[in-house]
């Protein structure tokens, strides 16, 4: 069975400019998650999806994040425009329901110049 | 608010030995708590759970522990190899949310 997928594993753009990353869940995974994990520390959730519904987007900065679910599988987060301090790894996770085990991605990681 | 520390130095053990990882936390209440494995490069891996209402849970040579009043879970790898070297993450979650806040990690270093 194929895991979480990611695209792309590595991404190098300079300030200001627009990135988008892609996330395809595990079947049947209703939840999803994306994390952003900053070196030497653990993720920390951006926004947590159930079905196409976004449950808690309370730690995503708005101005310049967004995300969308759309039918309920596939995710994509963009961030525009890109700050130096955005450079991180972002990491896609999507669990069977809500409390259980998260399946993570390989992430994408992100650096801005 | 709310507080999570692992340990904050990398623990090197030789192999053979039982690895004993901590994750305190502070102005907090999980229902349950998770253990993750991370390797360079790589996302999370789940290991195990436990909930509050559980004192210890094991899975082959791993063993987890949770004192909900010394807010602290303590993870046991017994009989540990160089292939366990990698850095642990503790998530703790409330209620059903699904939602988990993460420690920072602690690496560990198996030698042979």
């Amino acid at each position: 069975e194929a895991g979480v997928v990611q695209s792309p594993r590595y991404k190098i753009i300079e300030k200001k400019q627009p990135v988008a990353f892609w996330c395809n869940p595990i079947s049947g995974h209703n939840t999803l998650y994306w994390y952003l994990q900053n070196l030497g520390q653990g993720p920390e959730l951006l926004i947590r999806y159930e079905n196409e519904e976004a449950v808690d987007d309370s730690q995503l900065p708005k101005d310049r994040f967004s995300a969308e679910r759309l039918k309920g599988v596939d995710s994509t987060l963009k961030i525009q425009p890109a700050e130096l301090g955005d450079s991180a790894v972002y990491l896609c996770a999507t669990s069977e329901g809500r409390a259980g085990e998260q399946f993570f991605g390989p992430g994408t990681r992100l650096t801005v110049l | 608010s709310q507080k999570i520390e692992q340990n904050s130095e990398a623990l090197n053990i030789q192999e053979g030995k039982t690895a004993t990882l901590t994750c305190n936390y502070t102005n907090y209440s999980p229902a349950y708590l998770q253990w993750y494995r991370q390797d360079p490069g790589r996302g999370p891996v789940f290991l195990l759970l436990i909930r509050e209402n559980e004192k210890e849970k094991r899975k082959e040579r791993l063993k987890v522990t949770f004192d909900t009043t010394l807010k602290q879970s303590l993870f046991h790898i017994t009989a540990s190899q160089p292939a366990d070297s990698a850095t642990y993450l503790c998530g703790l979650g409330s209620g059903n949310t699904g939602k988990l806040i993460f420690g920072q990690g602690t690496t560990l270093q198996v030698k042979p």
